[in-house]
């Protein structure tokens, strides 16, 4: 298995707080991603990496920003939480552009009260 | 615009049964990628194939084979003999050649229930 850690794994969190979720890799991929998956839109995805300081929004990028200041780590931080942002939230990380096949870390399931 | 339909929300079947997950998918790119994970009751997702748009020859790997045809766009998976182990969410995706990254599409994914 790829050598993805997120963490947390659970978080509950109330409405305008800030939140961070980071993911941690051990492959040292070049692309990361962040992705949320909801009930009825599969998976979606919010913002990418393709290197250190290089980052990119998504199709659901509202209400997040990311940050990747070294090859292992890729934060996504919500700035003021919302209810719309409850979700279970999945990091990837993929060797190049398009060849390679995504491998995802476990999951942080975030809820916003 | 690229874009990926899993019209099966939801299929169940009786073990040893076969069953085929559909996918069609939309691309103007001559050169493209699709992929099919599986998502299990506990969460993790879990890459299964590979296939480039120039590659059209079924693979079988085990129970599992996949058959791509570009004239119909469709890249369907087949589960041979199925097993309670098969439940789970399973998810098609695309991605064009030299794409941003941001253009890998999902499915919305078909959850397979395999009843003992």
């Amino acid at each position: 298995d790829a050598g993805i850690t997120q963490s947390p794994r659970h978080k509950v969190t109330e409405t305008g707080t800030p939140v961070t979720l980071r993911c941690h890799q051990t492959e040292n991929h070049r692309y990361m991603y962040w992705y949320r998956q909801d009930p009825g839109h599969g998976l979606r995805l919010i913002h990418y990496s393709y290197g250190v300081k290089d980052t990119d929004k998504g199709e659901v990028s509202d209400g997040y920003s990311v940050s990747r200041s070294k090859t292992e780590d890729f934060l996504l931080t919500l700035e003021s939480a919302t209810s719309s942002q409850t979700s279970v939230y999945f990091c990837a990380i993929s060797a190049d552009a398009d060849n390679s096949p995504l491998h995802f870390g476990n999951g942080t399931r975030l809820t916003v009260t | 615009a690229q874009k990926v339909t899993q019209a099966q929300t939801e299929i169940s079947v009786v073990e040893k049964e076969d069953v085929t997950l559909d996918c069609v998918y939309e691309t103007r790119d001559t050169t493209y990628y699709l992929f099919w994970y599986k998502q299990p009751p506990s969460g993790e997702l879990v890459f299964l194939i590979r296939r480039n748009s120039f590659d059209e020859q079924n693979e079988i790997s085990g129970r599992y084979s996949w058959n791509f045809q570009k004239s119909t766009s469709s890249f369907n998976f087949t589960i041979t003999a199925s097993q309670v182990v098969d439940s789970a969410v399973y998810f098609c995706a695309l991605i064009g050649y030299g794409g941003s990254q941001g253009n890998l599409i999902f499915g919305k994914g078909t959850k397979l229930s395999v009843k003992p």
